[in-house]
């Protein structure tokens, strides 16, 4: 079974510009979720979508959004980039989310570096 | 609310040994899982083992086993025969039943020598 694939797996992008990036769960999973990995701040949680909606959210402005499509593929966009947005982002797919046994298998990531 | 420590920032150990990667946790929650996680220099987070709150015996995946002890709320990841390949950051995780996000504790770099 294929893993959790990310796309792209590097970008620059320069200051004010946005940004998309796409994941794809494991086949059959249906809970997606996204971290922002930094040096200074660890793995901190984005959000995590399931049957298309957004089910949870962590603490991160409203320049980070996200969607989730049907197939349960998911898209998350940072708008108006700032150069704090420069990070590992990382999305991982479990199969319904909301139990506490349930791993998360994580995609190999996108780096972001914003100039 | 749930916390993930772990105090190791860096672990040296020599090819074949065994290594002990230390986690303590803190929640309210009777039932939780405990996970570890590998991460090389490439990125990817790599899921090793989970222990479960209920489990009566202690998770073994391969080389890696979880040294479990609940009532000092302690999960910590043994790494037998170790390799070169080895060498990445350890993370210990939980996951949050409110929000369903996982927590992190910040990670311990281990480097794997000949």
């Amino acid at each position: 079974k294929a893993g959790v694939t990310q796309t792209p797996r590097y970008l620059i992008k320069t200051r004010g510009q946005q940004v998309t990036l796409s994941c794809s769960p494991i086949s059959g999973h249906r809970s997606v979720s996204w971290y922002q990995q930094t040096p200074g701040q660890g793995l901190q949680f984005l959000f995590e979508y399931f049957s298309e909606t957004q089910r949870n959210k962590g603490n991160f402005p409203g320049r980070f959004s996200g969607r989730q499509f049907s197939n349960s593929r998911s898209e998350m966009n940072v708008s108006t980039l700032e150069l704090g947005d420069s990070a590992l982002y990382l999305c991982a797919s479990s199969l319904v989310g909301g139990r506490p046994e349930e791993t998360q298998y994580f995609g190999p990531g996108t780096r972001l570096l914003v100039l | 609310a749930q916390k993930i420590t772990q105090t190791q920032p860096g672990m040296f150990v020599q090819e074949k040994e065994a290594v002990t990667l230390d986690c303590t946790y803190d929640t309210s929650d009777p039932s939780y899982g405990l996970f570890w996680y590998k991460q090389p220099s490439s990125g990817e987070m790599i899921f090793l083992i989970y222990q479960g709150s209920y489990d009566q015996q202690n998770a073994t995946e391969g080389r890696y086993s979880l040294n479990f002890q609940k009532a000092r709320k302690s999960a910590n990841l043994v790494i037998s025969a170790s390799q070169l390949g080895d060498s990445a950051m350890y993370f210990c995780a939980m996951r949050d039943l409110n929000t369903d996000k996982l927590i992190f504790g910040t990670g311990t770099r281990l480097q794997v020598f000949p």
